[in-house]
């Protein structure tokens, strides 16, 4: 059964700082990865997505790298800014099966403080 | 264009209720979803549905059904509710986009609390 983990649960920067964001998953098998945000009290919006023969995505100050065979992705998120302040999480989809299925990571709470 | 819908935004149960939560989309997507959300846990599959007539179950579907009622609309329903199913509830609906990418919309989400 697919894993998904995102270490740390909550991460405090300030404003301008680099930052990286990590997700682990424990099934290789995965037909993609996508990253997301989601503000407080509110539903989940698409950051990025890679496909599992891609290395990288990038929009805008947002990179996010994927390495399949060591099970991890990263988000980068550079000259952070309050409004950066959510809980991203990571979520994979297998690539047997269902194809439709995403398992999620419990997310990590970031705050940018100014 | 609304995107995702769901009806109520929050809800207050007794053990054993019955109710159903609303989902609808514009977006003319064939696929939907329904998921929960508890702390700590990230979201976990209820049920989903490919196309319109079809649904499957995801990885926690008991105590729940569903109806696809049309393209549109996919509804969630809890037949005896259980203080166990207070959660955040997502519905989602999904495009495949250039050919193999397949991004999923999220709705704002239900709070269901049961007593």
């Amino acid at each position: 059964k697919q894993e998904v983990t995102q270490i740390p649960a909550a991460l405090s920067v300030p404003e301008g700082e680099n930052l990286v964001l990590n997700c682990s998953f424990t099934d290789s098998a995965i037909y993609n990865l996508q990253w997301f945000r989601q503000d407080p009290g509110k539903g989940l919006t698409s950051l990025l997505l890679i496909q599992s023969s891609q290395r990288e995505q990038t929009s805008g100050r947002l990179n996010a790298s994927l390495d399949k065979s060591s099970g991890r992705s990263t988000l980068y998120i550079a000259a952070s800014q309050p409004g950066d302040s959510a809980t991203y999480l990571c979520a994979v989809r297998r690539s047997s099966g269902s194809a439709r299925q995403l398992t999620f990571g419990s997310g990590t709470q970031l705050t940018v403080l100014p | 264009n609304a995107g995702v819908t769901q009806t109520p935004k929050f809800q207050v149960l007794k053990t054993g209720q019955s109710m159903t939560l609303q989902c609808a989309q514009d977006m003319n997507h064939n696929s939907m979803y329904w998921y929960r959300q508890d702390p700590g846990m990230g979201l976990r599959l209820i049920y989903y549905s490919a196309s319109e007539g079809t649904t499957d179950k995801g990885e926690v579907p008991n105590g729940y059904n569903v109806s696809r009622l049309n393209k549109r609309e996919f509804s969630l329903r809890l037949e005896s509710a259980a203080p166990s199913q207070t959660s955040v509830y997502f519905c989602a609906s999904s495009v495949r986009t250039s050919g193999i990418q397949e991004t999923q919309y999220f709705g704002p989400g239900t709070r269901l609390l049961v007593l």
